[in-house]
């Protein structure tokens, strides 16, 4: 089976960092997705993980840990926009190949 | 703008009723997913198509079917209504299908309300 495991709210200051967390248990693994969504609106690609290890992508940072199902998000110099929801996904390793998501956290960004 | 294009963007029915969604993929891809999000709810995965095939099944409804046409676009049926069925529905787009896909493209959705 594969279930996958974030915080529901988190809250941080403008210029901040923050970091979300994402475990994932699943029957197999074929990489970790992190989406940004805004209330009502479409997911939007943040970044993709195979590997182990970081990927940056401007103020958005991925890390990626196969060993223990773990993996975070880390926000920098947060913006008042960041406010959005952050889902992690996990593509199955079955022919599928689906994305399962995580049911999102939360994020709000106070000044 | 994803290039995902789907209608409509809101539709309102009542119980027992029955609906169509509609999904343009991308230019160029092949792969066509739907996803059901309720209220403050992750999202569902519904169904997956590729190149007119059905490849893959989530915990999708008898009451719900899909498909893919030849010119690449897919609709969702959603039938026999029911007050729980209201949600956001997606669809999503990729180039192709298998374990190198990368990332998906998400449509605007479509926002049922069922009264």
């Amino acid at each position: 089976g594969q279930n996958i495991d974030q915080p529901t709210e988190m809250t941080a200051t403008e210029g901040a960092i923050v970091q979300i967390n994402c475990t994932y248990q699943t029957s197999g693994f074929n990489g970790l997705f992190w989406y940004q969504q805004h209330a009502g609106e479409a997911p939007t690609f943040l970044s993709y993980n195979v590997l182990d290890g970081l990927e940056e992508k401007g103020r958005f940072s991925s890390f990626l840990s196969r060993s223990k199902g773990y993996s975070y998000l880390l926000l920098k110099e947060l913006q008042m926009k960041d406010s959005a929801s952050y889902l992690c996904a996990a593509r199955a390793a079955d022919s599928s190949y689906k994305l399962i998501f995580g049911s999102g956290t939360r994020l709000l960004v106070r000044p | 703008d994803s290039g995902v294009t789907q209608t409509p963007k809101h539709l309102i029915t009542a119980t027992g009723q029955r609906v169509t969604l509609r999904c343009s993929p991308r230019s160029g891809d092949l792969s066509v997913y739907w996803y059901q999000q309720s209220l403050d709810q992750g999202l569902q995965f519904l169904i997956q198509y590729y190149n007119g095939e059905e490849r893959a099944k989530g915990n999708i409804l008898e009451r719900f079917s899909a498909q893919q046409f030849p010119d690449l676009h897919s609709e969702l049926n959603l039938s026999s209504l029911e007050l729980g069925d209201s949600a956001l529905y997606f669809c999503a787009s990729s180039v192709d299908w298998g374990p190198n896909t990368g990332e998906l493209f998400f449509g605007e959705g479509s926002r049922l309300t069922v009264l």
